[in-house]
């Protein structure tokens, strides 16, 4: 069965610190990986995603993912954080003959101006 | 804006009441969802439309019953719910269902629901 994890369920950083959230998922075959974010009050967006070739994805707002096939994982980093980026990340893997989306719980990140 | 509009967006239901949300892409999009986000919990699937045919049902109660009149509307009807239903409710949206094809989801704002 597919299932996405997410280590971390809160983050709380100051401006300008680096951001790494983690991604792991399991999932025996090919697999498209999407970060999607949720400022508060607001809908779900597509931060970044990864269907095949370069495994360092960049994504909106200066994020990025790295995709490590032999770890399963898909973390999501973003060098300096800004007050603006509290929110909630989610991490989800699409994969197989569905097209629907698998989701992680979400990592909340506080970020203190 | 993300295309896919959600209304209400926000719904109060006492137990014995029939509601509905409902969900509309502007995206021309073929394949739709029903998403559950609750506290603590992941997002859950619950159903999948794709060319307004069924093709996922994941173990959704009864109380919860979706309608695909055509590709760009979506709704789900509700009836005699219960408190542990009160959630967000996301309807979403994709070109196709396979993800093979490197389909991307867009989701709308959610419709808060709440029951008393």
């Amino acid at each position: 069965a597919q299932s996405v994890s997410q280590h971390n369920h809160h983050v709380i950083l100051s401006e300008a610190a680096s951001l790494e959230l983690g991604c792991n998922y399991s999932y025996g075959g090919t697999v498209n990986l999407f970060w999607y974010v949720q400022y508060p009050g607001q809908h779900l967006q597509l931060l970044l995603k990864y269907f095949s070739g370069d495994p360092l994805v960049k994504g909106i707002k200066g994020f990025e993912a790295e995709f490590i096939k032999s770890k399963f994982s898909f973390n999501l980093r973003k060098p300096s954080v800004q007050w603006s980026d509290t929110a909630e990340y989610f991490c989800a893997i699409q994969g197989g003959s569905q097209g629907n989306l698998i989701f992680g719980k979400g990592t909340k990140l506080s970020v203190k101006p | 804006e993300t295309g896919v509009t959600q209304t209400p967006r926000h719904l109060v239901m006492g137990m014995t009441n029939k509601k509905s949300l409902k969900c509309e892409q502007h995206l021309g999009h073929n394949a739709m969802y029903w998403y559950k986000q609750s506290a603590k919990k992941p997002l859950e699937l619950m159903f999948v439309y794709s060319l307004e045919e069924r093709v996922e049902n994941n173990s959704v109660p009864s109380r919860f019953s979706p309608e695909c009149p055509n590709s760009s509307h979506l709704f789900l009807h509700l009836h005699t719910l219960q408190p542990e239903d009160s959630a967000l409710y996301l309807c979403a949206s994709s070109q196709a269902r396979s993800a093979t094809s490197g389909n991307t989801i867009y989701f709308g704002e959610g419709s808060w629901l709440t029951v008393v």
